[in-house]
């Protein structure tokens, strides 16, 4: 079974700019978060979306916001990009809230 | 500051050892706990998991033991292979009622497993 796929897997772009990142569940899984992770450190939690619904949301600015699709598939948008936005940023699905968490192998996002 | 961190950053084992990996955590309300591994380029793969109403819980070659007295969080890997070489992280979820969606994750320890 295909495991959590995200899209694209590297992105360069610049500050002031607009970024739009993919993530499809694994099939069956309802529930996604999305991560950021900088170099060094471990991941920290952004959104969770169940059913279409934000479950929760992390210590992030408005810049960043996410959406989830009737078929569960995700999107993570972050505006105007700063350079501090650089980092690798992680979808985890499950099936439901109780259940562990499966990571896909990130989108790297670089800034310049 | 962190919540989950590690007492060791970095743990170097020979091949067909024991490896034990220290997490501690300070939220008394967390109740559920998560290993994970991560390898260079990828995401952080699950291992195993455990809920606050035991104390252990064993996988294949893994154990996760829980000491809620002291806080404490420990990954024992049994007969460490070189393909155990990683980055290991402990998360928990904050008493979210059961849910899990929201982990908070620790620095990390890179295991090195010497052939």
């Amino acid at each position: 079974d295909a495991g959590v796929t995200q899209s694209p897997t590297h992105l360069i772009k610049t500050r002031g700019q607009q970024v739009t990142l993919r993530c499809s569940p694994i099939s069956g899984h309802k529930s996604v978060s999305w991560y950021q992770q900088v170099l060094g450190q471990g991941p920290q939690f952004i959104f969770q979306y169940y059913e279409k619904e934000e479950r929760g949301r992390g210590n992030f600015p408005d810049r960043f916001s996410a959406r989830q699709f009737p078929n569960y598939s995700s999107e993570l948008n972050v505006n105007a990009l700063l350079l501090g936005d650089s980092a690798l940023y992680l979808c985890a699905s499950s099936t439901t809230d109780d259940q562990p968490q499966h990571f896909g192998d990130g989108t790297r996002l670089s800034i310049l | 500051g962190e919540s989950v961190g590690l007492h060791l950053p970095t743990l170097s084992v020979q091949e067909g050892d024991n490896s034990i990996i220290n997490c501690a955590y300070s939220n008394s309300a967390s109740d559920y706990f998560i290993w994970y591994k991560q390898e260079s380029g990828k995401g952080p793969q699950f291992i195993i998991d455990i809920r606050s109403n035991m104390d252990k819980r064993q996988g294949q070659r893994v154990t996760v033991l829980l000491n809620k007295t002291v806080k404490h969080l420990s990954l024992q890997i049994a007969a460490t292979q070189p393909g155990d070489s990683a980055v290991y992280f402990c998360a928990e979820n904050r008493g979210s009622g059961g849910s899990n969606y929201k982990l908070t994750f620790g620095k990390g320890t890179l295991l090195t497993v010497n052939p």
